[in-house]
């Protein structure tokens, strides 16, 4: 049983690009998370989605960020314009909605740096 | 809203020696979940404990334990005769449920270092 796999594990960018992380679910998972953790601090939820609908996205940090699930199974957050305060941790996280949707499973994340 | 505390940064422990780390939590939902996460240096969060809100029963796992009692809003962790792997930063988190989201609220963290 495979776990929630993130791609890339790390990225560098320069200030003004794009960049977009991928996320897959362990799978029959239902709803997915975004999360965003800096250095010293805990993560802090970004957004989710139960299958393709984004049910929850205003604590996205800015308009910058975009997430979807366009099939209701692997998801993408985009960060576009990338600012050096984006530098940070991204994690993606899922759970089974009807057999234990309160439990979050994490993935190994995106570590993004900004130059 | 939401708030969970970890006022522990750092705590460092001789191998072999227990170790509790403490969690304090607000919140106004009557139905709730608290959760504790370990993340070891390579980054990724590992799922320990959930437990809700109605039972109060102290669970024991292993040379882990966890001391649940609403009364004071505190959901704290035992780690028995800690061991070098025990290392990690340790994250308690609190759902919230009221809005079917289930989203995390996480604490800052404990970071656990044992010395061999």
């Amino acid at each position: 049983d495979t776990g929630v796999s993130q791609d890339p594990r790390h990225k560098i960018t320069k200030r003004g690009q794009n960049v977009t992380f991928r996320c897959d679910p362990i799978s029959e998972h239902n709803r997915l998370y975004w999360y965003r953790q800096t250095l010293g601090q805990g993560p802090e939820f970004l957004t989710y989605f139960q299958n393709e609908a984004q049910l929850e996205k205003s604590r996205l940090l800015s308009d910058r960020f975009s997430a979807e699930r366009p099939k209701g199974s692997f998801s993408t957050l985009e960060i576009q314009r990338t600012e050096q305060g984006d530098s940070a941790m991204y994690l993606c996280a899922s759970s089974h909605l009807i057999t234990e949707q309160e439990t979050q499973y994490f993935g190994p994340g995106t570590r993004l740096l900004v130059l | 809203a939401q708030k969970v505390t970890q006022a522990q940064t750092e705590i460092s422990v001789v191998e072999k020696e227990d170790v509790t780390l403490d969690c304090v939590y607000e919140t106004r939902d009557t139905t709730y979940y608290l959760f504790w996460y370990k993340q070891p240096p390579s980054g990724e969060l590992v799922f320990l404990i959930r437990r809700n809100s109605f039972d109060e029963q102290n669970e024991i796992s292993g040379r882990y334990s966890w001391n649940f009692q609403k009364s004071t809003s505190s959901f704290n962790f035992t780690i028995t005769a800690s061991q070098v792997v025990d290392s990690a930063v340790y994250f308690c988190a609190l759902t919230n449920s009221g809005a079917g989201s289930y989203q995390l609220t996480f604490g800052k963290g404990t970071k656990l270092s044992v010395i061999p």
